[in-house]
């Protein structure tokens, strides 16, 4: 059973343009979870998913930031714009619920680079 | 608003000894807790989750402790060896979520060999 997967691993991207980063939960799993790791800080909630739907974006930046998980194929989120403030590693993770202590594994995170 | 500090931010032993993490949160309303290891620029690997109802887990030469009461957890790692050479991450499931991981900052240890 293949872990979470996410691609690109490291993707560069000069000021301005757009990122897109995507996850593939495990096998049988539908709640996705963006995290985002600044540098020299803890990971951050961004957003949880499933199928279709957008559960909570709270964690969300109000501009630019989008997520999608749609009925078939990976969760992608989307940087508009991107700039330099954005450099960071994006961590996806998936749940086989919601349930109160249910387990999220999580991918080995795109590196993003805006130069 | 949940918020979790681990101490130390950085620790270097020798190889073979015993040592302690901490790990500390401020609501003590907790679903579970989690210790991850992350490698140097690598992705993370969940090591030990314990239950809100539960005191501890185990898993080898791992051993980590709950007390919700007091807000606090530790990670003991016996007999380290230098392949124990990471970042580990403590986090929290709490409050109105059951689905927001609240993440330390991590204790990145180094064991010398």
């Amino acid at each position: 059973n293949a872990g979470v997967m996410q691609n690109p691993r490291h993707l560069v991207r000069r000021r301005g343009q757009e990122a897109r980063l995507r996850c593939s939960p495990m096998k049988g799993h539908s709640h996705v979870y963006w995290y985002r790791q600044l540098p020299e800080e803890g990971l951050k909630f961004m957003v949880y998913l499933q199928k279709e739907n957008i559960i909570d974006e709270s964690g969300m930046p109000k501009e630019r930031f989008s997520a999608e998980f749609p009925k078939e194929g990976p969760s992608i989120l989307r940087i508009q714009q991107v700039v330099r403030g954005d450099s960071a590693a994006y961590f996806c993770a998936s749940s086989q619920s919601w349930d109160r202590g249910s387990e999220q594994y999580f991918g080995p995170g795109t590196r993003l680079t805006v130069t | 608003k949940q918020e979790v500090t681990q101490i130390p931010a950085a620790l270097s032993v020798p190889e073979g000894e015993n040592l302690v993490l901490n790990c500390s949160f401020t609501d003590s309303a907790i679903y579970n807790l989690q210790w991850f290891r992350q490698d140097p620029g690598k992705g993370l690997t969940s090591l030990l989750l314990i239950q809100s109802s539960q005191r501890e887990q185990t898993s080898g030469r791992l051993n980590a402790s709950l007390d919700k009461s007091s807000g606090r957890s530790t990670l003991y790692i016996a007999a380290s060896q230098p392949g124990d050479s990471a970042t580990y991450l403590c986090a929290v499931l709490s409050g109105g979520s059951n689905y927001k991981l609240t993440f330390g900052k991590g204790t990145l240890l180094t064991v010398n060999p």
